[in-house]
């Protein structure tokens, strides 16, 4: 059974970094044929997908436009896990954070791209 | 960038059919995802690649795409089924997840 653990701080000062750590248990980052994933939600924004990390051969990285100049996805194949950093925050970026996996492929080159696999969630406060 | 539209809210009554859609440009050419989520939890699939259902998830619970819409239906309503449920895309074109806006079901 694949299991995901969330850890990191639930307050971060404005214009820090915000860092969470996901590790994964019953799966391998390494994974040729999963996604690494962070999502976040927020009353304003409902559920945003921020990044990903994959393997195929070597690693990969997608982010959403939203915080792509911002964010950064590593994988962590020591300890099995990966993490999300996210600079210069705001109180815009008050949230509740999830990781998750995604199982990614192609069925008559249709893409599908299924979360089934999700975090508990961490609440970060952007505050001073 | 690709979008995809729920109502924000539906209602039903126990054992009724309850019905929700997500519409977005030519959803039906690519793979729809549902995920329902009750307060304070995280979401958990319940439909994935339009019409799969992942083991554990009651058969009340289906999916359709086709046109530009997916509907996740949930036949014999139960009270348990009140949450928020979210579609979920996959856009190639741009390489990124698109989530709807959410559509709370209340089960009256």
């Amino acid at each position: 059974q694949v299991q995901l653990q969330q850890s990191g701080p639930g307050l971060v000062k404005p214009s820090q970094t915000l860092s969470l750590t996901c590790a994964i248990s019953g799966d391998s980052v390494s994974s040729n044929s999963a996604a690494w994933n962070w999502i976040r939600q927020s009353p304003s924004r409902g559920l945003e997908w921020l990044g990903r990390t994959y393997y195929r051969s070597k690693w990969y990285n997608d982010y959403a436009v939203s915080v792509k100049s911002r964010i950064t996805i590593n994988p962590d194949t020591s300890k099995n896990q990966f993490s999300l950093h996210l600079d210069s925050v705001t109180p815009e970026d008050t949230a509740v954070y999830y990781c998750a996996r995604a199982k990614w492929g192609s069925w008559d080159a249709t893409a599908y791209y299924d979360m089934d696999v999700w975090g508990q969630g961490t609440t970060v406060t952007v505050s001073s | 960038s690709y979008e995809l539209t729920q109502p924000p809210s539906v209602s039903v009554s126990p054992g009724q059919t309850a019905s929700i859609t997500c519409s977005g440009d030519k959803l039906g050419d690519k793979y729809a995802c549902w995920y329902q989520q009750r307060p304070g939890q995280s979401p958990v699939v319940v439909i994935y690649q339009d019409d799969k259902r992942p083991s554990g998830i009651p058969e009340r619970f289906s999916g359709s795409n086709s046109g530009n819409t997916a509907t996740l239906t949930i036949s014999g309503t139960q009270a348990m089924d009140e949450a928020d449920y979210y579609c979920q895309a996959w856009d190639s074109s741009t390489v990124h997840v698109v989530f709807g806006g959410g559509t709370k079901l209340t089960v009256l």
